[in-house]
Parts: C-alpha cells; sequence; structure tokens
C-alpha cells in the first residue's frame, strides 16, 4: 500500500474564489472520510463515503461544501465562494469496512489558506 | 452532542519517565476507541485502537479501557524526546462510522 495521498498538498487563494482538493485512499479501502482541522483543535467530521455513496454529511457543513466519489475510487472536495474562516487542514482517510479492525489511516492533508 | 474530552497540556515528563494520557467521552454507546499522535503540522498517525474494557498493550504504549467510567487512557513508558507531540483521542460511536476527535494533549518529553 501507498497510503493516502492529497492534492494539492497546501492551497492559498482569495476569498470569494472555489477550490478543490483530491483524495486518493488506499487501494481496496471502501470507505473514505473527510476531516477539517483548526490550528489547536482535533479534526472535525465532514463526511464519509462507501463506495460511490456518501452515507453521512455534517450537519454543521455549509451548502457551500460538496463532496463527490463518483467511481469509489478517488474523492474531491470542493468549496464554493471561499471565505475566511474555511482556512483549514482538510483531512482525508480511509479504511476498509467489515473488518474487526475499524482503523482510519489518515493522508498527509491539504492545507488551505483563504487570504 | 457527542463530546470528547482531553487535558489540552503541555503535559512535561523527563526522558524515560512514563507519559500518563487520559479521554473522557460521553456517548455510552461509544464502541471503538483509538489513539493519534500528531507531529506538529503533520496528519494524524495511528498509535493504539482499543475495543474491549481493559488494558491492550504494544511496545511502549498501552490502552486503557474503562466503559462504565467512560474514559480511556494512554501510557507511553521509557518517553523519549521523539514521543513529544500531540497525542488524539478518538472515538467512534456505535450508530456511525465518523470519529469524533479530543483537541488533543500535547507531550513534551525534555532529556
Amino acid at each position: 500500500d501507498t497510503g493516502v495521498s492529497q492534492n494539492p498538498r497546501h492551497k492559498i487563494t482569495k476569498r470569494g474564489q472555489n477550490v478543490t482538493f483530491r483524495c486518493d485512499p488506499i487501494s481496496e479501502h471502501n470507505r473514505l472520510y473527510w476531516y477539517r482541522q483548526t490550528l489547536g483543535q482535533g479534526p472535525e467530521f465532514l463526511t464519509y463515503f462507501q463506495n460511490e455513496a456518501q452515507l453521512e454529511k455534517s450537519r454543521l457543513l455549509s451548502d457551500r461544501f460538496s463532496a463527490e466519489r463518483p467511481k469509489g475510487s478517488f474523492s474531491t472536495l470542493e468549496i464554493q465562494r471561499t471565505e475566511q474562516g474555511d482556512s483549514a487542514m482538510y483531512l482525508c482517510a480511509s479504511r476498509l469496512s467489515g473488518l474487526a479492525e475499524e482503523t482510519q489511516y489518515f493522508g498527509p492533508g491539504t492545507r488551505l489558506l483563504v487570504l | 452532542q457527542k463530546e470528547v474530552e482531553q487535558n489540552s497540556g503541555p503535559l512535561s515528563v523527563p526522558e524515560g519517565a512514563i507519559a500518563s494520557l487520559n479521554c473522557t467521552y460521553s456517548d455510552r454507546g461509544s464502541q471503538s476507541f483509538f489513539w493519534y499522535r500528531q507531529y506538529s503540522g503533520k496528519s494524524p498517525e495511528l498509535i493504539m485502537s482499543i475495543y474491549s474494557n481493559g488494558d491492550k498493550e504494544d511496545g511502549r504504549f498501552t490502552a486503557q479501557l474503562n466503559k462504565a467510567s467512560q474514559y480511556v487512557s494512554l501510557l507511553i513508558r521509557d518517553s523519549q524526546p521523539s514521543d513529544s507531540a500531540t497525542y488524539l483521542c478518538a472515538v467512534n460511536g456505535d450508530d456511525t462510522d465518523k470519529l469524533i476527535f479530543g483537541t488533543g494533549t500535547r507531550l513534551q518529553v525534555f532529556p
């Protein structure tokens, strides 16, 4: 396994612009998760997929956020009309469901700065 | 609101000592518990998972779970300066697959 990969690793954008992040999970992992982490806080759940189906989305998630996993492999997270409060580390994790071990494995993250 | 509570620290221990990190959670239905280590600017990496009451040991690390008290802890024996990081406690409820994280405890191991 090559691990979870995320691109880009860093993104600087101006307020009001749209941004899109990509996550490639560990091969064969059917569950994929997105979290957001701000300084001094633990990661906060955003949404997760099983294969291509989005099973849960945080009630705190603004309508400006949308995530897809069209073929059940990689996933994209798009933020429309970015705001300064969107500045954070966006983390992707994956795991294989149906196992006794439920660990989610995290990618390196995408650090977003909105100016 | 399901919550996970950790002391933010910093917890400072000398090299070679035992570091004890604690976490409490609010959802009695929680089934799965995890400790992640996070170095500054990096993503979380798994240290230990635990699913049943009692102790689970892996090298220098021991996780302890007490579901009746809604308490999970991590002991690090023979602490090394390289253990200096933030330790995140995460809990998975019985009705969801998302992880709920605490704010993390910052551990400092000094030579």
